[in-house]
């Protein structure tokens, strides 16, 4: 039972072009989320976050957008770049259960030149 | 890799052998996870530190015990590794507890492959 899904497993974009990752949670406890970002045979970075009491986090490029009456939130990253070319990871966390993580399965972006 | 370091990077071993892993830390926080990470399954948490001698269990910790004598280093063990444990496992670290903050954010190390046979 994944309270945190990630149903595109990968996704592939021109560079230049925008990439939007797609995320949704069932537990609507959750009050904060998170994007991380993974290298191979390196580990997660954080990426960016947004707590539930906004709708949208941007940073850069990365934009990151919560609808909480959908359970849903995005990763928006425009332009895309070569360099961006890894696993994200969201997650999420409430703090009613002591804020522990819970992650998504992830999503392999490619950005082709 | 902000001071983290994982050891060994990658482990063959066979069915029923003791696996140690070990995560060293340079930055002198406090509170210390293990995680590992399975296809479609993301990371999920085994054990986590709060402090020297405090550990706790996290979402999948049976077969796994891990110790914690010095703030730097924090062990996970497989008493007896079977090939559902076969992963990639990693450590974290993180200043504050998870519980105090949603914002507190995770420092991951390299990782530790780990193949049970």
């Amino acid at each position: 039972d994944q309270q945190v899904k990630q149903n595109s497993p990968s996704l592939s974009v021109q560079e230049g072009r925008i990439s939007i990752l797609n995320c949704d949670y069932t537990n609507s406890m959750f009050d904060y989320f998170l994007w991380y970002k993974k290298y191979p045979a390196e580990g997660p970075t954080f990426l960016i976050s947004i707590s539930s009491i906004k709708d949208k986090n941007e940073d850069g490029r990365f934009t990151v957008f919560l609808n909480k009456s959908a359970k849903h939130l995005s990763l928006h990253i425009v332009p895309s770049q070569p360099g961006d070319s890894a696993v994200y990871f969201c997650a999420a966390s409430a703090k009613a259960a002591g804020n522990k993580l819970t992650f998504g399965g992830g999503t392999r972006v490619l950005v082709k030149p | 890799d902000a001071g983290i370091t994982q050891s060994p990077r990658h482990k063959v071993t066979e069915t029923g052998t003791p696996v140690t892993l070990r995560c060293h830390q340079t930055e002198n926080h406090r509170y210390m996870y293990w995680y590992r990470q399975d296809p479609g399954h993301g990371l999920r948490l085994i054990h986590y530190s709060y402090g020297v001698k405090d550990t706790d269990k996290g979402e999948v910790s049976d077969g796994y015990s891990v110790s914690r004598s010095k703030t730097e280093d924090f062990l996970l063990t497989l008493e007896s590794a079977t090939s559902s444990q076969t992963s990639v496992y990693f450590c974290a670290i993180s200043e504050l507890p998870l519980w105090q903050s949603g914002a507190n954010v995770l420092t991951f190390g390299a990782g530790s492959r780990l193949t049970v046979l």
